[in-house]
């Protein structure tokens, strides 16, 4: 069984410090780890993915995130936070399938408050 | 783009009342998914179809079906609504082509049972 941990429920940074949300993973095989936003009384917004390659990927709105297999873990990072970064993130695994059926699980998500 | 269109955002219902929420996606996805969301909970997946008629219990499939008599309609149905499912309902689909595994949401509809 896939699980994804993502151990702070809220993380506080100030506006223009750098901002890491956390989040480990167990999955059976090789993993897509995808990063997701929320902003208040929205669905969720696709953010960045790692499928394979390069350990840290890069996605919308500066954000960035590093793979890293041996502590599994897939870090959400940002050099300089705005106080518009202030959402929800979700961490979310699916284990690699063949033929492209996807059952991805999901964290329970990290309140990100960035203070002015 | 892809749009994931929800119904309905907003809706208060008593208890015992049958809800039907809709969701209808313009992409041709085979997989369609219903996830609950709640505050410290995340979300857990309610029920998911990989194609027309076809469905698969999620991690939390009691109290509620789904019904996907199209390709591009999935439905959440509470039989009988209690005030535990006061909630908010996210659907979610993806198309088999994709070999990037991002899921396409809706923007929710935050249930609330009296």
């Amino acid at each position: 069984a896939q699980s994804v941990a993502q151990p702070e429920d809220q993380v506080n940074v100030a506006e223009g410090n750098p901002l890491t949300v956390k989040c480990t993973y167990s999955v059976s095989g090789n993993p897509y780890l995808f990063w997701y936003v929320q902003y208040p009384n929205r669905g969720l917004q696709f953010l960045l993915k790692y499928i394979t390659g390069d350990n840290l990927v890069k996605g919308s709105y500066g954000f960035e995130a590093e793979f890293n297999k041996s502590q599994t873990s897939f870090h959400l990072k940002k050099p300089s936070a705005l106080v518009s970064d202030s959402a929800l993130y979700f961490c979310a695994v699916s284990p690699f399938a063949s033929g492209g059926s996807y059952i991805p699980t999901f964290g329970r998500g990290t309140s990100l408050i960035v203070h002015p | 783009d892809v749009k994931v269109t929800q119904s309905s955002r907003y809706l208060v219902k008593r208890t015992g009342e049958k809800v039907f929420l809709e969701c209808v996606q313009d992409m041709d996805h085979e997989n369609m998914f219903w996830y609950r969301q709640d505050p410290g909970l995340g979300l857990r997946l309610i029920y998911f179809s990989y194609d027309v008629k076809m469905k698969e219990k999620g991690d939390i499939p009691e109290g509620y079906s789904v019904s996907r008599e199209k390709k591009e309609r999935f439905s959440l149905i509470l039989e009988s609504a209690s005030t535990n499912q006061t909630s908010m309902y996210l659907c979610a689909s993806i198309g088999l082509a994709e070999d990037t595994g991002e899921l396409f949401f809706g923007e929710g509809s935050r249930l609330t049972v009296l």
